[in-house]
């Protein structure tokens, strides 16, 4: 089955303890992008990627960190958590940026800081 | 100029109504233009899109209007039924930008039986 998948998908954790939410694609999908949705402001981008290797920051950038070793991966790190980063995360995946295309987002990883 | 106006934020409809979300844009280049539909602890999945050179596009009982010189598209749900109760967000982006999917923030809809 295709799909984005993301770990974990809740999560408590405090202030300042870093952390990593797994992001992975079984569709050979180029780009892949991580989101935060909030209540009153809709699905912000955080971090992108066109291919491996290549990351670019989003609307909303500080305070997170991505890497993209390889096509299928793209884990979003949060080295120093703050109260305010609390929110429900997801990624997203699509086949190629050449002509607008369709994002497949994962199921959401929720997360609160203490 | 990359923002994306929607409206309204939440909307009750009775079964067999219908529903209409509306979103306007301010971007020129802008030239695809999507509906997420999301369920309660789900992601957002594509629901419907439209490209400017055509000013409606039908899927079953749901249908996007768009008004190029406005600036302005539509989603019509017709026939509304309980199932359809989800928050709806348009969305719009340009070839060439596609990493830039900029989102409206969100209509809750919810569906009376």
């Amino acid at each position: 089955e295709a799909q984005v998948t993301q770990n974990p998908r809740y999560l408590i954790t405090v202030t300042g303890k870093k952390l990593t939410v797994t992001c992975s694609q079984n569709m050979n999908h180029e780009y892949m992008s991580w989101y935060r949705q909030d209540p009153g402001l809709g699905l912000r981008q955080i971090y992108y990627s066109m291919n491996v290797e290549v990351t670019d920051k989003g609307d909303v950038p500080e305070g997170y960190k991505v890497s993209r070793k390889e096509k299928r991966n793209f884990p979003l790190i949060l080295e120093s958590p703050s109260p305010n980063q609390t929110s429900l995360y997801f990624c997203a995946s699509a086949r190629g940026l050449d002509v607008p295309e369709t994002q497949y987002f994962g199921p959401g990883t929720r997360l609160l800081v203490l | 100029q990359q923002q994306v106006k929607q409206s309204p934020q939440s909307l009750i409809v009775q079964k067999g109504g219908i529903s209409i979300i509306n979103c306007a844009y301010e971007n020129t280049a802008f030239d695809y233009f999507p509906w997420y539909q999301q369920f309660p602890g789900k992601g957002p999945a594509l629901l419907i899109a439209i490209r400017p050179d055509v000013s409606e596009k039908k899927e079953g009982r749901f249908t996007i209007s768009f008004n190029k010189s406005a600036k302005q598209f539509s989603l019509h749900i017709m026939d509304s039924q309980p199932g359809d109760s989800a928050t709806y967000f348009c969305a719009a982006t340009w070839q060439g930008g596609s990493e830039k999917l900029v989102f409206g923030k969100g209509t809750k809809l919810t569906v009376n039986p």
